[in-house]
């Protein structure tokens, strides 16, 4: 059973439509990341939770909108989004959110915009 | 402004060679340093890390190298194997006075070892 699970691994999508990404981790982590690596640019964090609770919001669109339902859980819901939102979106989780804690990643959700 | 920079997109390397990956910092606050690997299709997945209170950190076959006054890092693989070919990501983050666990990811390098 891998530790950090995301689906689906493939997304094509309308500029109106509205879906969400989901993510599950199994290690028992209490902090959850959502990170976007667009083509040819670093990984960028989007959003952090700790416990259910958002810590971090780094500047991202509307939107996107997350939600953390309990501590394994993550979601990540979509509607009118852009051309340019068009990427990998990565789910991580570590055992706190600090940043000398190792992060484990899924293996991310391809999402193209129509 | 990019604060983590990995300068070379890619790097050939024969097997049985070692593989040196280089990685630049700006923010002299970063005091946590990980490297990642990704195989296509895959997440990233966790190589080995080192605190600023160290200068070498070893795990079998990979050492991470960090030079504060340089804020330079590296990462060498000893001896170099045909699966390691991947892209493989350096990380920072301010552990003081954070509490997000928040990384700096660099854009990443490729490397293929050759058989």
């Amino acid at each position: 059973e891998t530790g950090v699970t995301q689906t689906p691994r493939h997304l094509v999508m309308g500029m109106t439509n509205k879906k969400s990404l989901k993510c599950e981790q199994h290690l028992g982590h209490n902090a959850m990341y959502w990170y976007k690596q667009s083509a040819k640019k670093p990984l960028e964090l989007m959003f952090v939770y700790s416990l259910e609770e958002r810590v971090e919001n780094n500047s991202v669109p509307s939107r996107f909108s997350p939600e953390c339902p309990n501590s394994s859980h993550l979601f990540l819901h979509l509607h009118t989004l852009q051309p340019e939102d068009s990427a990998l979106y990565l789910c991580a989780s570590s055992q706190e959110p600090r940043g000398n804690q190792p992060q484990h990643f899924g293996d991310g959700t391809r999402l193209s915009i129509l | 402004d990019q604060q983590v920079k990995q300068n070379s997109p890619s790097l050939s390397v024969q097997e049985g060679r070692i593989s040196i990956l280089n990685c630049d910092y700006t923010n002299s606050m970063f005091d946590y340093f990980l490297w990642y690997k990704k195989y296509p299709a895959e997440g990233p997945t966790f190589l080995i890390s080192i605190s600023s209170i160290k200068d070498k950190n070893e795990d079998g076959r990979f050492t991470v190298f960090l030079n504060k006054s340089a804020k330079h890092l590296s990462l060498h693989i000893v001896p170099s194997q045909p699966g390691d070919s991947a892209v493989y990501f350096c990380a920072a983050s301010a552990r003081l006075g954070s509490n997000t666990g928040k990384l700096i990811f660099g854009q990443g390098t490729t490397l293929q070892v050759k058989p």
